[in-house]
């Protein structure tokens, strides 16, 4: 397919388990965003991958939070030990352009559930 | 450091009526793309419109178009006869042209159009 593709769709975890959640993105894309989304409510900025440069995590949570992106193209979303207040729609998107007015595409995102 | 201020948290409109949904946002940039995004209850986000800021021009997409205000720092997108199908999320989002700057979304606005 040709754009972001976000797996799984659904998860449902009791507290305490670790996920992990996969993002593909759009063949070519050197930047990666990650996104919470409580139902609802707004985009809140996890971490942002930018070609083969540092990633700019100042929007992870807390330390139960890591993300990687492995030879800058897929990337894993890792929650430790989850917690009920992690609870919500995970979402990735992907651009081509480094600083340009190419917008982002957003996968489908992946709605997890912490019982 | 860059911000997005969507001031209408939700918003109601009958269906064929003009909206227009507002969005200012803080830079000391002079360079610049401003994005507007749909999301439907489908939870996909769609890029609905974008506007370089060294155009002085509004962009227009069919019944979509923007007032971009760049000395005020202002960019409201208008819906034009209103449909069922414009009910959603709309999310407005700044990124600078000068660096690999991650982009910045609002808040976001609910609409709803009423039949």
């Amino acid at each position: 397919g040709a754009g972001v593709s976000q797996s799984p769709s659904n998860k449902v975890t009791e507290k305490g388990k670790d996920v992990e959640l996969r993002c593909d993105p759009i063949s070519g894309h050197t930047a990666l965003y990650w996104y919470r989304q409580s139902l609802g409510q707004g985009l809140e900025f996890l971490i942002y991958f930018q070609g083969n440069s540092a990633p700019d995590k100042s929007g992870l949570p807390s330390d139960r939070f890591s993300a990687e992106r492995t030879g800058g193209s897929v990337s894993t979303l890792t929650i430790q030990r989850t917690q009920q207040e992690d609870s919500a729609v995970y979402l990735c998107a992907s651009s081509g352009a480094r600083g340009g007015n190419q917008p982002q595409h957003f996968g489908d995102g992946t709605r997890l559930s912490i019982l | 450091a860059q911000t997005v201020t969507q001031s209408q948290p939700e918003m109601s409109v009958q269906e064929a009526e003009t909206v227009t949904l507002s969005c200012t946002y803080d830079t000391s940039e002079n360079n610049y793309y401003l994005f507007w995004y749909k999301q439907p209850p489908s939870r996909q986000m769609i890029l609905v419109i974008r506007q370089e800021a060294y155009k002085q021009q509004n962009a227009t997409e069919n019944r979509f178009s923007v007032n971009f205000q760049k000395a005020a720092k202002s960019f409201s997108l208008k819906i034009s006869d209103s449909q069922l199908g414009d009910t959603a999320m709309y999310f407005c989002a700044f990124r600078s042209a000068n660096r690999d700057d991650k982009i910045i979304f609002g808040k976001g606005t609910r609409l709803h159009i009423l039949p």
